[in-house]
């Protein structure tokens, strides 16, 4: 099955600097990567999302970069905001299935 | 409503007992999806359905877990004689077609005593 792999697991930056958390899958048949944020005691709501057929995407400051030949794929917050802090979580699936990564904990200081 | 909903949000059972979290997908949305999230960690798949049918249930931890979906609308997760490992947010997502985003319910929180 699906392995996913995510890091760091946290990340505290000022306010204004960028942020970037990494993760690897190892299934080469997964073709869609979610990127979620979960706030404490709420549910998780994604962010922004990925194809396998595209390199690149961004929205406003948050970007996703992905690289199939090399399983690994990446979220970019610039800018950031204290109320970007939370816990971040990446997902790849193949036909449905999700498999999270382990969750970064990202805390941006005022 | 608008979005996914769980009931109840939060359940405390004592360890053998039987329990049954609940799951309201977003109207028309075809795939349906139980997730298990221990404290600090990221959501386990537990089990998937497109409509009614159950086509992936790789994930549930043992036969003590079980979850159906009858009418192709709400699901329900049932987990019999509870033990305290069982101790976890259950999440439910659903989601309009194949590989398209996934709205999440607000969870329960079950604790095993």
């Amino acid at each position: 099955g699906e392995n996913v792999e995510q890091h760091p697991s946290t990340l505290s930056v000022q306010e204004g600097d960028s942020a970037v958390i990494k993760c690897t899958y190892s299934d080469s048949a997964s073709n869609y990567f979610p990127w979620y944020k979960q706030e404490l005691g709420k549910r998780p709501q994604l962010i922004i999302d990925i194809r396998s057929n595209v390199g690149e995407k961004k929205d406003q400051r948050i970007a996703v970069t992905l690289n199939k030949t090399a399983k690994h794929f990446s979220l970019h917050i610039t800018e950031t905001q204290p109320e970007d802090s939370a816990v971040y979580f990446c997902a790849a699936s193949n036909f449905n299935k999700f498999y999270f990564g382990s969750g970064t904990k990202l805390n941006v200081k005022p | 409503g608008a979005g996914v909903s769980q009931s109840p949000r939060y359940k405390v059972a004592k360890r053998g007992q039987d329990v049954a979290l609940r799951c309201d997908p977003i109207s028309g949305h075809v795939s349906l999806f139980w997730y298990q999230q221990a404290l600090g960690q990221g959501p386990e798949f537990l089990t998937y359905f497109q409509n009614e049918a159950q086509l992936d249930k790789s994930g549930l931890p043992s036969d003590r877990f079980f979850a159906e979906r009858p009418e192709g609308s709400v699901s329900t997760l049932k987990i019999q004689r509870t033990q305290q490992e069982d101790s976890a947010v259950y999440l439910c997502a659903s989601s309009y077609s194949v590989n398209t985003e996934a709205f999440f319910g607000q969870g329960t929180r079950l604790t095993v005593v």
